[in-house]
């Protein structure tokens, strides 16, 4: 069964480009989750949607970062504008609910220059 | 951010030999204490979870030790393979916050 999927594995864009990471999560769970990874900072919490509904946003660093989740089936990740401290790799997650084990992508290593 | 620490911060053990990583916890009302194990270029993925109404879980070569008033929890690896070289990552819920990883590197 396919787990979940990330796009694009890679980007690179310039400093004040608008950035969009994509997600689909495993068919059937009902939570999702982005995160970041970084060397210093380790992996972050941004967000976290259960049933399509943002429930905890307070790991989003700032207002250029946004998320949406407008079906069971899809979520976004955007920065506008980026910045290159946003580089990272930034990964999506799901689990059926809450408590329960989260089924990460490969996620995307966005590099702004 | 961080309300799970963990240690240490990067491991080298023999082939043969036990790995041991530590976590650490605040919030009482945490119910999920999963460990992920993390290769480079992939997304972590579950290794073994706990619930706090045990104290010990095996899976093979991997067990969790849960001390439940101390709020820690340790991940041990036996007989530790060079295939087990991976960053390793303690969770908690209800925030699903995330340790700082373990970089395990075993020796042949």
């Amino acid at each position: 069964d396919a787990g979940v999927i990330q796009s694009p594995r890679h980007e690179v864009t310039e400093m004040g480009q608008e950035v969009t990471l994509r997600c689909k999560p495993i068919s059937g769970h009902n939570s999702l989750f982005w995160y970041r990874q970084t060397m210093m900072r380790g992996l972050e919490l941004l967000i976290y949607f259960n049933n399509n509904v943002p429930i905890d946003d307070s790991g989003m660093p700032e207002d250029r970062f946004s998320a949406k989740m407008p079906n069971a089936s899809f979520s976004t990740l955007k920065i506008q504008p980026s910045e290159p401290r946003d580089s990272a790799v930034y990964f999506c997650a799901s689990s059926q609910r809450r408590n329960q084990p989260q089924h990460f992508g490969d996620g995307t290593r966005l590099s702004i220059l | 951010q961080q309300q799970v620490k963990q240690s240490p911060q990067s491991l080298i053990v023999q082939k043969g030999g036990i790995s041991i990583i530590n976590c650490a916890y605040e919030n009482t009302a945490f119910d999920y204490f999963p460990w992920y194990q993390q290769f480079p270029g992939k997304g972590p993925a579950l290794l073994i979870a706990i619930r706090p109404d045990v104290s010990e879980k095996k899976e093979g070569r991997f067990t969790i030790s849960f001390n439940k008033s101390a709020k820690q929890f340790s991940l041990h690896i036996m007989d530790s393979q060079p295939g087990d070289s991976a960053t390793y990552f303690c969770a908690a819920s209800n925030d699903m916050r995330f340790g700082a990883g373990t970089r395990l590197t075993v020796k042949p």
